[in-house]
């Protein structure tokens, strides 16, 4: 069984692009989580997919941030525009029903 | 809210035990986790408990007390690759979102 897998695993952009982040869950899975880790920081919970319905967003930190799970399989993750401080590892986790969470190995995210 | 706390990084000897302390005070509360993450990979689940006790699954064992918002992983036999980020994360009562503290690095030394 594959695991949760994210891409790109690396990106660097200078600040005011887009950037755009894909997760791809365990097949099946219809839980669906986005976590960030900013240097120096615990990671945080940014937002939460059931299937393509969005539970719970109370973590995005503002607009700038649009997440989508269009037909309940994959997520994408945008940034736009990207500032500085939005760098760090953007981690997608998925779990059936509400066991324990599998997470993807992340995207390190530079803004410059 | 949720408020995590766990040691920074701890050393330990090649074959040796190690405790790994997490104190949580939590608004509400369904279940602790521990993962263990190493450099650059993915955090991998190591272990569960929602009930006070202690839970053990091969050299890794994991206790609660919820009374005490207190919970610690024990790892026994301690192998060089057992050098990581151990990272201790509460779920919420809605069954949603996990908490996690800033993990502890451990480093076993030969």
């Amino acid at each position: 069984e594959a695991g949760v897998t994210q891409f790109p695993s690396h990106s660097v952009i200078e600040k005011g692009q887009t950037v755009t982040l894909r997760c791809d869950p365990i097949s099946g899975h219809d839980n669906l989580y986005w976590y960030r880790r900013v240097m120096g920081k615990e990671i945080k919970f940014l937002l939460h997919f059931v299937k393509e319905s969005k539970q719970d967003e109370s973590g995005m930190p503002n607009n700038r941030f649009l997440a989508e799970r269009t037909g309940g399989t994959y997520s994408t993750l945008k940034v736009q525009p990207a500032e500085l401080e939005d760098s760090g590892v953007y981690f997608c986790a998925s779990s059936r029903d509400r066991g324990e969470a599998f997470f993807g190995q992340g995207t390190r995210l530079t803004v410059v | 809210g949720q408020n995590i706390d766990q040691p920074t990084e701890m050393t330990a000897t090649e074959g040796a035990i190690v405790q790994i302390n997490c104190t949580y005070q939590t608004s509400g509360f369904n279940g602790l986790f521990w993962y263990q993450q190493h450099a650059g990979e993915a955090p991998t689940f190591l272990s569960y408990n929602v009930l006070d006790g202690l839970e053990e699954k091969g050299r890794f064992s994991s206790f609660l007390s919820r009374s005490k918002g207190y919970s610690y992983l024990l790892l026994k036999e301690l192998q060089m690759k057992d050098s990581a980020s151990y990272l201790c994360a509460v779920r919420d009562m809605g069954y949603s979102t996990l908490t996690f503290g800033k993990g502890t690095m451990l480093l076993v030394s030969p």
